[in-house]
């Protein structure tokens, strides 16, 4: 089965700085690889996926992700946090299931706090 | 304005009781899930169903049921027999394609008390 790790349960970041929130993964085959956000008590949004081309994607609210082949990761990045990016994020992976079906395997989510 | 609507936000039941959760969807996805949601522990599919009249058990199915009988819409129902319901459930859908990205409710809260 395929897998994701997101080895941080939260990353602490100032306002203006640089972001990284880190995911790794483990898949046979081609990976397909996505970033997801969640604010407090709703849903997930999708930010960005990786399906081939560009090992730089690029995403919503100014996000982008990098996809490393020999590092098998897939790190989510931002060149300036805001407060507003505070909220829970999670990776995930194309996985095949029994009977064909390719259903996404999440991670367990980094919380992300931007300080003023 | 189209998308994916889930009901009640919140939900409180008494032990012992079966409660059954709206999702619907007016984007014309073929596919829906179900995924209940604990603190620190991300999401895992309940049940999935990729077409009308047809759906798979995902990773936690015991103690609840779902039914797929209109595209737009995909109940889930949390019976007796689920040990601890008391959690975040996320209903989503996404076209057939296994490249596309979900798209998710806003979520319900149940709280078994």
């Amino acid at each position: 089965a395929q897998s994701v790790a997101q080895p941080e349960d939260q990353v602490n970041v100032a306002e203006g700085n640089p972001l990284t929130v880190k995911c790794t993964y483990s898949v046979s085959g081609n990976p397909y690889l996505f970033w997801y956000v969640q604010y407090p008590n709703r849903g997930l949004q999708f930010l960005l996926k990786y399906i081939t081309g560009d090992n730089l994607v690029k995403g919503s609210y100014g996000f982008e992700a990098e996809f490393n082949k020999s590092q098998t990761s897939f790190h989510l990045k931002k060149p300036s946090a805001l407060v507003s990016d505070s909220a829970l994020y999670f990776c995930a992976v194309r996985d095949r299931r029994s009977g064909g079906s390719y259903i996404p395997t999440f991670g367990r989510g980094t919380s992300l706090i931007v300080h003023p | 304005d189209g998308g994916i609507t889930q009901s009640p936000k919140y939900l409180f039941r008494k032990e012992g009781q079966n409660v059954t959760l709206s999702c619907e969807q007016n984007l014309n996805h073929d596919a829906m899930y179900w995924y209940r949601q604990d603190p620190g522990q991300g999401l895992r599919l309940i049940y999935y169903s990729q077409i009308v009249n047809d759906f798979q058990k995902g990773d936690i199915a015991e103690g609840y049921s779902v039914s797929r009988e209109k595209k737009e819409s995909f109940p889930l129902t949390v019976t007796s027999a689920q040990k601890n319901p008391t959690a975040f459930y996320l209903c989503a859908s996404a076209p057939q394609s296994s490249y596309t990205e979900q798209f998710f409710g806003p979520g319900t809260r149940l709280t078994v008390l």
